[in-house]
Formats: C-alpha cells, structure tokens, sequence
C-alpha cells in the first residue's frame, strides 16, 4: 500500500524567504509522484510531477522538487515566497498512473 | 479546452435524501476519478472509470454510493439515505492514458448535509 507523509500542517514564511514544504512517500513500487495547490473553496491544481527521468522537477510559480529515492522524499521549495503563495499544498503518489494517495495537507501562511 | 466541471457547486439536502453530482471530464481524457475531501484533510479515492468501465472502488465508497459513467464522458455519483458523515467536497479529476497521467481536478461539490 501507498502512503504519503507531509510533515507540518502548518508553515508560516516572511514574504521574500525560502519555502520548503516536506514530503515523504512509501511505496513498493516506482512512484509517480505530485505536489497540487488548493486555494480556499476550490478544487486542486497541479504545480508539477515526477515519473520518470531528470529528479529535479520545475513547475508553475516558481516551484520546484527533488525527487529522493534514498531518503523517499519529494520536497516542494520556491526560494522566494509571495504572498499569493498562500495556499494549502498537497503531495500524491501514484503507481502506474491509478489513483492518486494524498497526504493531509500544509498550510502555507506568508507574512509581509 | 474547458476544464473539468463539476454541478452543483453546493447541495445542502436533510439527512435521509438522496443526492447526485454530476462531472463533465476534459473532452480528450478517458479516465475519470472521484475522490472525497473532508475538512484538514487530504482528499481521499472513492473510484475511477477507464471510458464507461468502473475499473477500481474505494472500501469507503459503501452500498449507498454509486457512480455510473454510461457513455465514458459525463459521469454521476449518487448517494442513497446522506448520512451527516456524508458531508465533504467531492471532488472529479480526469486524465488520459499515457505517459504523465496527470490528474485534473474539477472545482468540487460542497455536500452539506443537516
């Protein structure tokens, strides 16, 4: 069976500081895996992916993660936070391209 | 490309009702999931259609609810008798076949029920 770790439910950064949002991940077999964004009363969107290929995987916003088979971690960092980078984020994993196995979440607050 | 819709956005119905969502998938995937989100939590798997086929349920999606997807483009959840436990945003997500599988989500429908 999948499962996802996100370790903080809640992280608060100075606008302009480094983001880092921590994701950890069990699976038995090669994961796909994911970071979505989740403003209030609204649906998920996906910042970026990782199947197969280069660790190190760039998305919209200025995100970015690695993908660490040896630590089974896929941390999200943005290294300027804005404040529109409030929001909820989520981490999934998927084997094969199935059903996504999400985490529960981590606030992301950005004080100015 | 329109996105993944989703209606109605909100149903508030009393306990006991019946209910039913509808989801308009992106017009070129094939693939079609329905998850549940309740309030501090991650959404979680309720079940996937490949075209019309029902390919994989959740052990939480119990026999008050069903999904059809008849023509593998729309699909429909109903919940038979709500329960207040029913109460969450459900969520449709849709993909294609291939190398990515990315899932995109639609806006959700907030079930609330009294």
């Amino acid at each position: 069976a999948q499962s996802v770790t996100q370790l903080g439910s809640h992280v608060s950064v100075s606008e302009g500081a480094l983001v880092l949002l921590r994701c950890n991940y069990s699976s038995s077999v090669p994961p796909y895996l994911f970071w979505y964004v989740q403003y209030p009363n609204q649906g998920l969107q996906l910042l970026l992916k990782y199947t197969t290929g280069a660790t190190l995987v760039k998305g919209i916003n200025g995100f970015e993660a690695e993908f660490k088979k040896s630590e089974t971690s896929f941390h999200l960092t943005k290294p300027s936070a804005h404040m529109s980078d409030a929001a909820e984020y989520f981490c999934a994993v998927s084997t094969y391209g199935n059903k996504l196995v999400f985490g529960a979440g981590t606030i992301l607050r950005v004080k100015s | 490309d329109t996105g993944v819709s989703q209606d109605p956005r909100h149903k508030i119905t009393k306990r006991g009702q019946n209910v039913t969502f509808r989801c308009d998938p992106i017009s070129e995937h094939n693939r079609l999931y329905w998850y549940r989100q309740t309030l501090g939590q991650g959404p979680e798997f309720l079940t996937y259609f490949q075209n019309e086929a029902q390919l994989e349920k959740s052990r939480l999606l119990s026999d008050r609810f069903s999904a059809e997807r008849p023509k593998g483009s729309f699909s429909t959840l109903e919940i038979q008798r709500t329960e207040q436990g029913d109460s969450a945003m459900y969520l449709c997500a849709s993909s294609t076949t291939g190398t990515s599988y990315e899932q995109y989500f639609g806006p959700g429908t907030r079930l609330t029920v009294t």
